[in-house]
């Protein structure tokens, strides 16, 4: 299994552009999650879906973010307008289809965004 | 709301010396407990974790934890440290549908 994919790998943008961040979670995984790693605030869930299906926003810090899942093998981040202190590294992260509480998540190897 | 806390933010060990990176929660019912290690540059890894049952937990790469209920305590120990262990180390618990909280991770260098 090639594990969770996430494009790009590194982002680097101009303030006020929007940013698009890609992820495939693992073939069979049926929840998906997001997360923004900072030095200052550490791991942060931004938002999480199961079966396609956001569950979880209250961690997307303003409406300049959003997030879809239109199908169970592809998710994005959008960020418009792009701002300096988006800059991060964005992580995505499955979990298995067996489902419940019991089950590991799987990261991918993230986006590093950088917003000049 | 669940908290994690990793008091130790920075530790410098040389090689060959004993680990313990401490861990503490705040829930007050069943938790499952993670703790997982990012490489520098790399994604996060799962090194171990603990469901019930037996309450020292062996994880890849000779690491293990021990859940302390009555601390609410997930403490990661290795008995000899190499230089390739230098990373950074997360504690996480699930107390609900598959949602992580994550502490804010412990660097460790590891000097040869």
């Amino acid at each position: 299994d090639a594990g969770v994919i996430q494009s790009p790998r590194h982002e680097v943008t101009e303030m006020g552009q929007e940013v698009t961040l890609r992820c495939k979670p693992i073939s069979g995984h049926n929840s998906l999650f997001w997360y923004r790693q900072t030095m200052m605030r550490g791991l942060e869930l931004l938002i999480y879906f199961n079966n396609n299906v956001p569950i979880d926003d209250s961690g997307m810090p303003e409406d300049r973010f959003s997030a879809k899942m239109p199908n169970a093998s592809f998710s994005t981040l959008k960020i418009q307008p792009s701002e300096p202190r988006d800059s991060a590294v964005y992580f995505c992260a499955s979990i298995s289809a067996s489902g419940g509480f019991r089950d590991t998540q799987y990261f991918g190897p993230g986006t590093r965004l950088t917003v000049l | 709301a669940q908290s994690v806390s990793q008091h130790n933010h920075h530790v410098i060990l040389s090689e060959a010396a004993s680990l313990e990176l401490g861990c503490n929660y705040s829930y007050g019912g069943t938790v499952n407990l993670f703790w997982y290690v990012q490489y520098p540059g790399q994604h996060l890894q799962l090194l171990l974790k603990y469901f019930s049952g037996d309450p020292l937990v062996k994880g890849i790469k000779g690491f293990e934890a021990e859940f302390i209920k009555s601390k609410f305590s997930f403490n990661l120990r290795k008995p000899s440290v190499q230089w390739s262990d230098t990373a950074e180390y997360f504690c996480a618990v699930n107390t609900g549908f598959q949602k992580l909280v994550f502490g804010t991770g412990t660097r460790l260098l590891v000097s040869p």
